[in-house]
């Protein structure tokens, strides 16, 4: 079975904290993706990644940014956090094509104060 | 992005019921898949169905679908507690990623 391992369960930050949101996937896939999800707006897109080194803007990329260095680890990056950006953050991969199945993670649920 | 859209957006059952839930979209698809989600949970993959089939089955699941109608829908028979979850459809829709909906939390009650 695929594994998706977000690094954290639950992280609490502080305003303008830069916070670092670790997935790993343990199949070898091309792609991952970070969501976040909202009560009442579902899942929305943030980033995904193709390739090592290669990533494309989501629905709502303003924000984050993201680092892909090996093909294993894609990592989800706030650069200033803000309260606006409290929410459930869901990492995801997939094999051959984007367009899934999407293989989770179990979620990081980020509170920031 | 075009978003498909489940119906309902709440479903209480009893243990033994069966559940339906649908899913309509606005543009044409290749493939349209359904995830669940337990509380707190990340989502796991369900089932796949391609746009030139009209019904899948996977053990107590039913998915059906109808592109004429831009409509797709879920079945769960014989529901068990366990099934209590948040369901979501997504579909390509012509996009390089999926488009999830706001999902339909189903309660199974013993």
């Amino acid at each position: 079975d695929v594994k998706v391992t977000q690094s954290s369960r639950y992280l609490v930050k502080r305003t303008g904290e830069k916070v670092f949101l670790e997935c790993v996937q343990d199949m070898d896939h091309e792609n991952m993706f970070w969501y976040r999800q909202d009560p009442g707006l579902g899942l929305r897109l943030i980033y995904f990644s193709y390739d090592v080194k290669m990533k494309e803007k989501g629905d709502i990329p303003e924000g984050y940014s993201v680092s892909r260095e090996k093909k294993e680890r894609f990592s989800l990056i706030l650069e200033s956090a803000s309260t606006n950006q409290t929410s459930m953050y869901l990492c995801a991969s997939s094999f051959g094509t984007t367009l899934g199945p999407l293989h989770f993670g179990n979620g990081t649920r980020l509170t920031v104060t | 992005s075009q978003q498909g859209e489940e119906d309902p957006q709440a479903l209480s059952i009893q243990e033994g019921e069966n559940a339906t839930m649908n899913c309509s979209y606005k543009t044409s698809i290749n493939n349209l898949q359904w995830y669940r989600q337990n509380s707190g949970r990340g989502l796991v993959h369900l089932i796949l169905i391609r746009s030139n089939e009209r019904e899948k089955h996977s053990g107590r699941l039913r998915v059906t679908l109808d592109t004429s109608k831009k409509s797709s829908s879920l079945l769960i028979t014989a529901s068990r507690a366990a099934d209590t979850a948040s369901y979501f459809c997504a579909t390509d829709g012509g996009y390089s990623t999926l488009t999830f909906g706001k999902g339909t939390m189903l309660l199974v009650s013993p």
